[in-house]
């Protein structure tokens, strides 16, 4: 079955410190897309990436970063030097090759000051 | 920003009693979902649609049904709440089926 597993549950670290947040995923698909999602505490969902299984080539959008790795099934997500307000529910979601939607539980960054 | 605006925000209704939430999106976008989202779930799928009067049951669909009269609205009825129901509901929209989603800002929901 497919299915997304955000073995962190809760991270906490302080500022200016990197955090990785990881992301595993199971699918029988060979095209397929992967998505992360930010929830900060005022409750709203934001797009961060989306990737698709072609496309193993890392992407950096400022201080985020984003690790694609097809042979062992994760997409995990770096913050550099964190900032309070990167303090959030992150959720990894995967789209099989039917368009579903499978969301991982999240994890919760909280950044201290 | 999408234009999407959920209503009601906030609702506290009782057990037994009919509820219906509104999404309303500005964007003309094809796919409307429904989440529910709990704590340790992250989101889990309630109904969406395809098209105008094109709909589907999602993972967690029984208690709920939808309707999709018109492109820009995508209704969820409860028909008879229960507290298993309270949570909190995500209209989300999107453009093309491998897209990213646009989520509207969320109603909360007890059923007491």
């Amino acid at each position: 079955a497919q299915k997304v597993t955000q073995a962190q549950t809760e991270i906490s670290v302080v500022e200016k410190e990197d955090v990785t947040l990881d992301c595993v995923y199971e699918t029988r698909d060979t095209t397929y897309y992967l998505f992360w999602y930010k929830q900060p505490p005022s409750g709203e969902l934001v797009f961060l990436i989306r990737r698709n299984s072609f496309d193993e080539q890392n992407e950096i959008s400022g201080r985020y970063s984003w690790n694609f790795q097809k042979s062992t099934s994760s997409f995990n997500f770096t913050i550099t030097a964190s900032q309070v307000v990167d303090s959030a529910v992150y959720f990894c979601t995967h789209m099989d090759s039917n368009y579903q939607l499978i969301w991982g539980a999240g994890t919760k960054l909280i950044i201290k000051p | 920003d999408a234009g999407i605006t959920q209503s009601p925000r906030h609702k506290v209704t009782e057990t037994g009693t009919p509820v219906t939430l509104r999404c309303h999106q500005t964007e003309n976008h094809r796919y409307m979902y429904w989440y529910r989202q709990d704590p340790g779930h992250g989101l889990r799928l309630i109904h969406y649609s395809y098209g105008v009067k094109d709909t589907d049951k999602g993972e967690v669909s029984d208690g709920y049904s939808v309707s999709r009269s018109k492109t820009e609205d995508f209704l969820l009825t409860l028909e008879s709440a229960t507290s298993s129901q309270t949570s909190v509901y995500f209209c989300a929209t999107q453009g093309l089926a491998n897209e990213k989603l646009f989520f509207g800002s969320g109603t909360q929901l007890s059923v007491l």
